[in-house]
């Protein structure tokens, strides 16, 4: 059964670093989506992303982050300067049509900021 | 502001037994709603996903109810096992947008 995968599965970062989070979609989907989690709160919305655009974006998503796909195949987020409270598992989601579908996650990517 | 809330937080029962866990929100203008399974330290694993025009959807053990002019939907698992030991969440669709809103999840422990 295909799956989105991302990578790393943990990344270790010193503040104000800029980091890459990536993401591959299952290869037919048409939306992609950012989620973050900090350990012991509720998951989080941060952006979705379709035709290379995106579509929605929570107040987390704030000109620290950006998104891209820039080969057709990856789905990116960059942090360009880290702070501690990003520190986070940050999970990437991609459905094949709209917000009738289900939203299928990867395994996530644990960050952690010092 | 859409609110949903997993009551309990926490659950422990005997394996073999049938159990119910709950999830509310407060504005019934839901498209959907999806019911999601988390290990700990892994991802999100889609259970069931339950259209706001349905009333159930089953796969296997699992069956989900949705009320939307009351705000709730049930997730009933039947003749639990060990390894249905995880955190179950609730995730809710809003007409026309396109991001999830979760709960905090029930964190559920089968014992053999």
């Amino acid at each position: 059964e295909p799956e989105v995968t991302q990578t790393p599965s943990h990344q270790v970062t010193q503040m104000g670093q800029e980091v890459i989070l990536r993401c591959v979609p299952i290869s037919n989907h048409l939306y992609f989506y950012w989620y973050r989690q900090i350990l012991g709160q509720k998951v989080e919305f941060l952006v979705s992303f379709y035709n290379n655009e995106i579509s929605e974006k929570s107040e987390i998503f704030d000109d620290q982050f950006s998104v891209e796909r820039p080969d057709g195949s990856n789905f990116t987020l960059k942090i360009r300067s880290t702070k501690l409270e990003d520190s986070a598992m940050y999970f990437c989601a991609t459905q094949l049509a709209g917000y009738t579908d289900t939203q299928y996650f990867g395994p996530g990517t644990r960050l952690t900021v010092l | 502001k859409q609110e949903v809330t997993q009551i309990p937080a926490a659950l422990s029962v005997p394996e073999g037994e049938n159990l119910v866990l709950n999830c509310s929100f407060t504005d019934s203008a839901i498209y959907n709603l999806q019911w999601f399974r988390q290990d700990p330290g892994k991802g999100l694993t889609s259970l069931l996903l339950i259209q706001s025009s349905q009333r159930e959807q089953t796969s296997g053990r699992l069956n989900a109810s949705l009320d939307k002019s009351s705000g709730r939907s049930t997730l009933y698992i039947a003749a639990s096992q060990p390894g249905d030991s995880a955190t179950y969440l609730c995730a809710i669709n809003m007409d026309s947008n396109y991001q999830l809103i979760w709960g905090a999840g029930t964190k559920l422990i089968i014992k053999p």
